[in-house]
This record gives structure tokens, C-alpha cells and sequence, in this order.
């Protein structure tokens, strides 16, 4: 168990809906980051928040955001969803000089 | 740009044997982290090793090493005595400097048989 928190396991929703990824992170860690996992296009960074504050975008679309919250969990929002946004999201969370990041069991999102 | 590159799509051992998966790593930084993953089938992403670019000494997580070779860029993940349960996905994967986002490889298939 990597101590990082993922919901839920699996959301299956339909084009043109919104969905909230939620995640939270190991105890004392500051750093939150959201990747997607795809077929075609692997692992990708999306985006960053460090103690609340957005750190750094990746390829995150317009349609999606992300916040974190006082109490360091994090939410990912991805809004008029497309087909192509079926993937597997991972919310990660480091400390520490080296960053390791440590995964959640993601979540695995259906959009049919 | 920072790079990863796992030119082995899948390998194939036998238990109890040694296997080396590959990885080569391109930066002009010259602070960086490397580190390696597991993905089981499941699809969880598991934490592996870690190797920093000043580190003289490979990296070693019980039956894993990591063979870093600066000069060459190449940060090699070898186990030991494989198992049935090392059946699974590889990721080498780099932060180019402290406290920011991954970027994978696109990953090895590793089958182990008995």
C-alpha cells in the first residue's frame, strides 16, 4: 500500500458529461501530481500542486483543472468529456530531496 | 528536451534467472533523478529504486539494481533470481530537476515462466 488514496476505482460516464477525480496523499506529503495513462500516448504529466499552490502544467486540456485543498487532498475535473479521454489517472505524491513519488491505485475512467 | 528510451518491448525469462531491461536517458541537466516502476497487471504503479545523478554508488533494493552508467546516460534496472510475481510492466522514468513531474519510458513487458 503506497499510502496515496484514490476515488473511485472506476467511472464509466458518457461524451459531454463532468466528472471529479479525488486523491489524497500521503501523510506529510506537500506535493500532489495528476498523470494519465493511455494506449496511445503513455504516461503523461498533467499537472502539479505543491502545499495548495499549482506548481506546473503538463498536457493538461483546457476542459480539465485540478485543485488541492487545505487539508493537501487533491480533485481532478474533467469536463465536456470525450472519448478519448478513456484513460487511467494517476495521482502521485512526494516529499523530500529525492521526489519519489509514491502512486495511488488510480483511477480508471470508461467514457463511452 | 528530456528524453526516456526502453528499446526492449518485452523480455522474456526464466525464474530464478537474472534479467537486465534496458534504458537510456537524454538531459542537459546536471542534478537529475532516475527511478524505476513496476505495473503489475492490476495497474497499480509501484515504486521500485531510486538512483541520483551524484550518487556514486548503483542504487540496490533487494533482489533490484540499478546499473547507472553517467557517461553513457544509461540507467539500467537489473533483478535478480526472478519470480512469477516480477511478471509485469517496467517503467524507467526521470525527474530533470528536484521537486518536479516524471517522464516515463514507454515501458517493458517482462514475462517470467517456470
Amino acid at each position: 500500500d503506497s499510502g496515496v488514496t484514490q476515488t473511485p476505482k472506476h467511472l464509466i460516464t458518457a461524451t459531454g458529461q463532468r466528472v471529479t477525480l479525488r486523491c489524497s496523499p500521503r501523510s506529510g506529503d506537500l506535493s500532489v501530481y495528476w498523470y494519465q495513462q493511455s494506449l496511445d500516448q503513455g504516461l503523461q504529466f498533467l499537472i502539479q500542486y505543491y502545499n495548495g499552490e499549482e506548481r506546473a502544467k503538463g498536457n493538461i486540456l483546457e476542459r480539465f483543472s485540478a485543485q488541492q485543498f487545505p487539508d493537501l487532498h487533491s480533485e481532478l475535473n474533467l469536463s465536456s468529456l470525450e472519448l478519448g479521454d478513456s484513460a487511467l489517472y494517476f495521482c502521485a505524491s512526494s516529499v523530500g530531496r529525492e521526489n519519489i513519488q509514491y502512486f495511488g491505485a488510480g483511477t480508471r475512467l470508461s467514457v463511452l | 528536451a528530456q528524453k526516456i528510451t526502453q528499446t526492449q518491448p518485452g523480455m522474456f525469462v526464466q525464474e530464478k534467472e537474472a534479467v537486465t531491461l534496458d534504458c537510456t536517458y537524454d538531459t542537459s541537466d546536471q542534478s537529475y533523478g532516475l527511478f524505476w516502476y513496476k505495473q503489475p497487471s492490476s495497474g497499480e504503479m509501484i515504486f521500485l529504486i531510486y538512483q541520483g545523478s551524484y550518487d556514486e554508488q548503483n542504487a540496490t533494493e533487494g533482489r533490484y539494481s540499478l546499473n547507472f552508467q553517467k557517461a553513457r546516460k544509461s540507467a539500467n534496472l537489473v533483478i535478480s533470481a526472478s519470480q512469477l510475481g516480477d511478471s509485469a510492466m517496467y517503467f524507467c522514468a526521470m525527474t530533470p530537476q528536484a521537486g518536479t513531474a516524471l517522464i516515463f519510458g514507454k515501458g517493458t513487458t517482462l514475462s517470467v515462466s517456470s
